[in-house]
């Protein structure tokens, strides 16, 4: 089946910086990535849309100067958390369509100390 | 929006036993849902779909019910082996939001062996 990557798999930062993840299609085009949040023995919440070559639409409560999104090219979409504080530790996952199916990436863990 | 610390439900359950795990999903327009399983520190990874046209799917050791009436699903797997204990998740799209997936709570599923 169709690969999604995700880099890093793990990612710890210090409370204030900014920390970029990246979601790739590595065998087919993706124009739509979604991206979700999963807080621990929780499950996976949308957080936004992305679309290559517009802009992300943000699920409702999903602050969008806080997570950025950028899907720069047909195989890759980045998420940037700005700013990034301990609560914003969690596991972000991406998600991409192949031909009607979705496939998901491994996951990045973000630990914000 | 969810608490911190909730708890997924967990079945447990006898190696070679049948398990059920049960969803109930919360739009009745959705048209499509989907069961994920998902292991520690990984993406979610497909098991079984079913179409709202339909009330039962079933592949192989697994069974999906959908009961439209009351909004449930519900994934059979059978002689439950230990390689099947992870958390599992329905989800559930309605076609003309683009594969907008919204996820159950999960059920944490563990084989004794």
């Amino acid at each position: 089946g169709a690969v999604v990557s995700q880099h890093p798999s793990w990612v710890i930062c210090k409370s204030g910086t900014s920390v970029k993840i990246e979601c790739r299609s590595l065998d087919f085009q993706a124009t739509t990535m979604f991206w979700y949040r999963q807080f621990p023995k929780q499950s996976l919440m949308l957080m936004a849309t992305s679309n290559e070559g517009s802009k992300a639409t943000y699920e409702q409560g999903v602050e969008k100067d806080k997570f950025l999104i950028n899907h720069a090219s047909l195989t890759l979409s980045t998420l940037t958390v700005t700013s990034a504080h301990p609560e914003d530790s969690s596991f972000y996952i991406c998600s991409a369509i192949n031909t009607g199916e979705l496939f998901f990436g491994e996951g990045s863990r973000l630990t914000v100390l | 929006g969810e608490s911190v610390g909730l708890h997924l439900p967990t079945l447990s359950v006898q190696e070679g036993d049948n398990s059920i795990i049960n969803c109930a999903y919360s739009n009745s327009a959705s048209d499509y849902f989907i069961w994920y399983k998902q292991e520690s520190g990984k993406g979610p990874q497909f098991i079984i779909d079913i179409r709202s046209n339909m009330d039962k799917r079933q592949g192989q050791r697994v069974t999906v019910l959908l009961n439209k009436t009351v909004k449930h699903l519900s994934l059979q797997i059978a002689a439950t082996q230990p390689g099947d204990s992870a958390v599992y998740f329905c989800a559930e799209i309605t076609m003309d939001s683009s594969y907008k997936l919204i996820f159950g709570s999960g059920t944490r599923l563990l084989v004794r062996p």
